[in-house]
């Protein structure tokens, strides 16, 4: 069955360093989102994507973040200055269809930023 | 908030037994996904129930959803260990794309 893979499975970086989470969504999918889960807290939604551009964003994505689809393959999260408080688990998902349908998530990339 | 609440918060049962979790969420919906996490690992989709349906089963699992009460149920029936996790649900509001995540029901099935 077909599956979002997630690379790195975690990554350790200092404050201020740029980073860059890299997924793989479901071949025949169109759109792309990245959720984060602080521990011990909820998911909550980041960004969403599709035609190569961002269809919808919270207030978490500020201009620390953006998200790009280099090739027909890759989705990435980068985040460009990291913060004590980016640490978290980043979750990238996809879905067939725009709002109706399943959102499948990858396994996550816990960061951790010392 | 569009965000749901889960209640209750942890669940401890024995295997065999049957675990309900429900959810509660406050605007109205396109549809309401029920996904399952183990301890700090990935979510795992495990149904998607509409807003025009009611009932829906899948194995072991039966979600249950009442728009005019803005809830939703989730039933796994003859739980086994492996059951234990944390279940979450995820509202998928009308007009927008991404989902709201409830705070979760840490689910423990002794064996």
């Amino acid at each position: 069955e077909p599956e979002v893979t997630q690379t790195p499975s975690h990554q350790v970086t200092q404050m201020g360093q740029e980073v860059i989470l890299r997924c793989v969504p479901i071949s025949n999918h169109l759109y792309f989102y990245w959720y984060r889960q602080i521990l011990g807290q909820k998911v909550e939604f980041l960004v969403s994507f599709y035609n190569n551009e961002i269809s919808e964003k919270s207030e978490i994505f500020d201009d620390q973040f953006s998200v790009e689809r280099p090739d027909g393959s890759n989705f990435t999260l980068k985040i460009r200055s990291t913060k004590l408080e980016d640490s978290a688990m980043y979750f990238c998902a996809s879905s067939e269809a725009w709002r109706k349908e399943t959102q499948y998530f990858g396994p996550g990339t816990r960061l951790l930023v010392l | 908030s569009q965000q749901g609440e889960e209640d209750p918060q942890a669940l401890s049962i024995q295997e065999g037994e049957n675990a309900t979790m429900n959810c509660s969420y406050k605007t109205s919906i396109n549809n309401l996904q029920w996904y399952r996490q183990n301890s700090g690992r990935g979510l795992v989709h495990l149904i998607l129930i509409r807003s025009n349906e009611r009932e829906k089963h899948s194995g072991r699992l039966r979600v249950t959803l009442d728009t005019s009460k803005k809830s939703s149920s989730l039933l796994i029936t003859a739980s086994r260990a492996a059951d234990t996790a944390s279940y979450f649900c995820a509202t998928l509001p009308t007009g927008a794309n991404n989902l709201f995540f409830g705070t979760g029901t840490r689910l423990t099935v002794i064996p």
